[in-house]
C-alpha cells in the first residue's frame, strides 16, 4: 500500500525555528514535493527534491533521504505568515501526486 | 513561476443543474492537468487525470458519467459536474503538470486558485 505520514499540527514561536518531518511508503517515487496551504485557498508550490540532500530556497529548506523514506522542511525565521497547513506529495510512477494529511503550523507570537 | 487560472471561483447553482469549471495554464502549454477535490479540513483528493487530446482517467469512485473532463488544448482543461447535489459541494481545484527535463526545467505542478461550488 501506499502511506504518507506527517504531524497533525505543531506549534512554534515568532522568529524561530520548526522542523516538519514527512515519512512514506509508495510503491513508486517520482519526487517528493512540499505545498504550503492557506485556508481556504489553493497549495502553493514550495519545493521538490528527487535527489537525496537538502535543497534550500530563503528561509524554507527540505531534505530528502530515499532509503528512509524520509523528508523533512524547515521554516527558518518563523513569521506570523507562515501558519499555514503543510502538505507533503510524493509523485507516483504515474506521475500523480499522492498526498499527506498536511501539517497545520501556528506560529505564536 | 507559472500560473494557473480558474473560472469561475465561487459559484453557487440550484440541484439539478450542471456546473463546468474551467483551467487554464496562462504562460505555458499543460500536455497533463489533475483535477482534486478538497472537502474542509480534509486532504486534497486526485478526482481525474486530464491528458490532452484523450480520455481522462478517472480514480477509483469517481463517476466519469457525473465528472465530465475535456482537455481540448494544450491550455484548457474543463470540469463540468452534472446534475449536481448537495454534496458535490466542495472545493474544486485544477493543477497543470511540467514535466522535468534533465539539467533544465524541473518537475512540478501548479495549481489553480479553486472554484467553490455550493449546491442548494
Amino acid at each position: 500500500g501506499q502511506n504518507i505520514d506527517q504531524p497533525t499540527e505543531m506549534t512554534a514561536t515568532e522568529g524561530a525555528i520548526v522542523q516538519i518531518n514527512c515519512t512514506y511508503q509508495t510503491s513508486g517515487f517520482n519526487g517528493l514535493f512540499w505545498y504550503q496551504q492557506h485556508a481556504g485557498e489553493a497549495p502553493t508550490f514550495l519545493s521538490y527534491n528527487v535527489l537525496d540532500g537538502l535543497e534550500e530556497k530563503g528561509r524554507f529548506s527540505s531534505f530528502l533521504s530515499r532509503s528512509k523514506g524520509y523528508s523533512y522542511l524547515l521554516l527558518k525565521e518563523l513569521q506570523m505568515k507562515d501558519s499555514a497547513s503543510y502538505l507533503c506529495a510524493i509523485m507516483d510512477s504515474n506521475y500523480q501526486l499522492i498526498w499527506g494529511a498536511g501539517t497545520k503550523l501556528i506560529i505564536k507570537p | 513561476g507559472a500560473v494557473v487560472s480558474q473560472h469561475p471561483s465561487w459559484v453557487i447553482c440550484k440541484s439539478g443543474t450542471s456546473v463546468k469549471i474551467e483551467c487554464r495554464s496562462l504562460d505555458f502549454q499543460a500536455t497533463t492537468m489533475f483535477w482534486y477535490r478538497q472537502f474542509p479540513k480534509q486532504s486534497l483528493m486526485l478526482m481525474a487525470t486530464s491528458n490532452e487530446g484523450s480520455k481522462a482517467t478517472y480514480e477509483q469512485g469517481v463517476e466519469k458519467d457525473k465528472f465530465l473532463i475535456n482537455h481540448a488544448s494544450l491550455t484548457l482543461s474543463t470540469l463540468t459536474v452534472t446534475s449536481a447535489h448537495p454534496e458535490d459541494s466542495s472545493f474544486y481545484i485544477c493543477s497543470a503538470r511540467i514535466p522535468g527535463l534533465a539539467g533544465g526545467i524541473q518537475e512540478t505542478q501548479y495549481f489553480g486558485p479553486g472554484t467553490r461550488l455550493l449546491v442548494l
